[in-house]
């Protein structure tokens, strides 16, 4: 069963707006994780936030999370047409050592 | 360094026929995972590896899948018979213990 859930499932932008994307989960977790899935390509990994930070950065990214609420954020600031891809967050169970995926956001960031 | 490899990357067969699903893990990671993709469930984790042993195949749907890593450096995901609704994209990945996992391109596999 889905552990994260994207929030929204479809995001249209321009570039240079910022894109912010939500993801709610169940359960206690250990980290949670952000993924990058480009059309017709595997995930790549953007950034993981363990259950004690509150907020990291890299680049142009910017996760939040907030345990209390079970929910994460991953803004990315100044998009580019290169951004356009599908963002999937994805957790770590509390006890487990596996992943559990959203079904994901597709973001269109257009020139 | 190479990536995950996967192979083919394509596959179209008739339903009832076998189908394998290749993958080469970076070299060193400890684990190795499988993973089906639809747009109905979105991804799926269907059984993992480390160092070589299955640890959890919870998530194989049914007796028709079966998965092997006979070594550290290749694994194969089995489908016997195949039916049209094991049409998906199967993406191998792997990684180092706790460490974010490396996905190859997938296998996008269609059963007629």
């Amino acid at each position: 069963s889905q552990q994260g859930e994207e929030d929204p499932q479809a995001l249209s932008i321009q570039e240079g707006e910022n894109a912010t994307m939500n993801c709610s989960y169940k359960t206690s977790i250990n980290n949670l994780q952000w993924y990058r899935q480009n059309s017709g390509r595997g995930l790549v990994h953007l950034i993981l936030i363990r259950s004690n930070e509150r907020e990291k950065h890299s680049g142009r990214l910017r996760v939040t999370l907030d345990t209390s609420k079970k929910s994460s954020s991953l803004l990315i600031t100044a998009s580019r047409a290169a951004d356009t891809a599908s963002y999937f967050c994805a957790t770590v169970p509390s006890g487990y050592s596996t992943l559990t995926f959203g079904k994901g956001t597709m973001l269109l960031v257009s020139p | 360094d190479a990536g995950v490899i996967q192979s083919p990357r394509h596959e179209v067969t008739e339903m009832g026929q076998e189908v394998t699903l290749r993958c080469k893990p970076i070299s060193g990671h400890d684990y190795l995972f499988w993973y089906r993709q639809t747009m109905m469930r979105g991804l799926e984790l269907l059984i993992y590896f480390n160092n070589n042993v299955p640890i959890d195949d919870s998530g194989m749907p049914e007796d028709r899948f079966s998965a092997k890593m006979p070594n550290a450096s290749f694994s194969t995901l089995k489908i016997q018979p195949s039916e049209p609704r094991d049409s998906a994209v199967y993406f191998c990945a792997s990684s180092f213990p706790g460490r974010p996992q490396h996905f190859g391109d997938g296998t996008r596999l269609s059963i007629l």
